[in-house]
């Protein structure tokens, strides 16, 4: 199965701050990759989708790059409302594998 | 309005069986795909396999194969994870969610059935 790895685990930030996340496949996917946003106690949301597809709704300093193996998640100026944990996700086959998880917190 | 709503929450002990459900509205309930994804408690997403409605094709994360069964009846439009004898690692938060093709990000959530497994 394709693995995907992300990085770090976790960070903290301050709020303004520019974050950036990674994301690593074992094998080419493409573009078939996802990311979403889960705050504590709460249901995942899809921030973006086919790397770089920012879904409808969500705040402008949210963008996604990437192709192939390497990915990444970018939040321009992070604000306190971004506290939680992002999940990276391959959907190009089955099983449609999620990455561990990056748990942003503010400083 | 896409809505996906799960089963309420479960108490069970190891061994016993087990069906939670996934009733979708506001789509056509065959056009989408349903997933299932676990999450213990403090850890991530685990996706753990799918279903066509149209069809009841299923495909399922070799971590999950043989352990859990999820089936669909489109005429109520539900789906469903069942376990024929849970054990005490199945305790997790499970999640329905929706993909509108085979190859899609989950756009639509369940607010997520916590199964608990305890003697």
């Amino acid at each position: 199965d394709i693995q995907m790895t992300q990085s770090p685990s976790s960070l903290s930030a301050s709020v303004g701050d520019r974050v950036t996340i990674t994301c690593r496949a074992s094998q080419d996917i493409s573009n078939y990759l996802a990311w979403y946003q889960q705050k504590p106690g709460k249901v995942p949301k899809l921030l973006i989708s086919a790397a770089s597809t920012l879904q409808s709704g969500v705040p402008s300093r949210f963008s996604g790059s990437g192709s192939g193996t390497d990915f990444t998640l970018t939040i321009s100026s992070l604000q306190p409302e971004d506290v939680a944990t992002y999940y990276c996700q391959r959907y190009n086959s089955a099983p449609q594998t999620f990455g561990q998880g990056t748990k942003v917190e503010i400083k | 309005e896409v809505q996906l709503v799960q089963s309420g929450a479960e108490v069970k002990e190891p061994g016993e069986s087990l069906r939670i459900s996934c009733k979708g509205s506001g789509y056509t309930f065959t056009s989408y795909w349903i997933i299932w994804v676990r999450q213990m408690p403090g850890k991530g997403l685990e996706w753990m396999g799918r279903i066509d409605p149209s069809d009841s094709y299923t495909s399922y994360s070799p971590s999950f194969q043989g352990h859990v069964t999820i089936s669909a009846d489109k005429s109520i439009s539900t789906a469903y994870l069942q376990w024929s004898s849970l054990k005490a690692s199945d305790t997790a938060m499970y999640f329905c969610a929706t993909q509108n093709s085979i190859a899609a990000a989950s756009d639509y959530w369940g607010q997520g059935t916590l199964v608990t497994v305890s003697s």
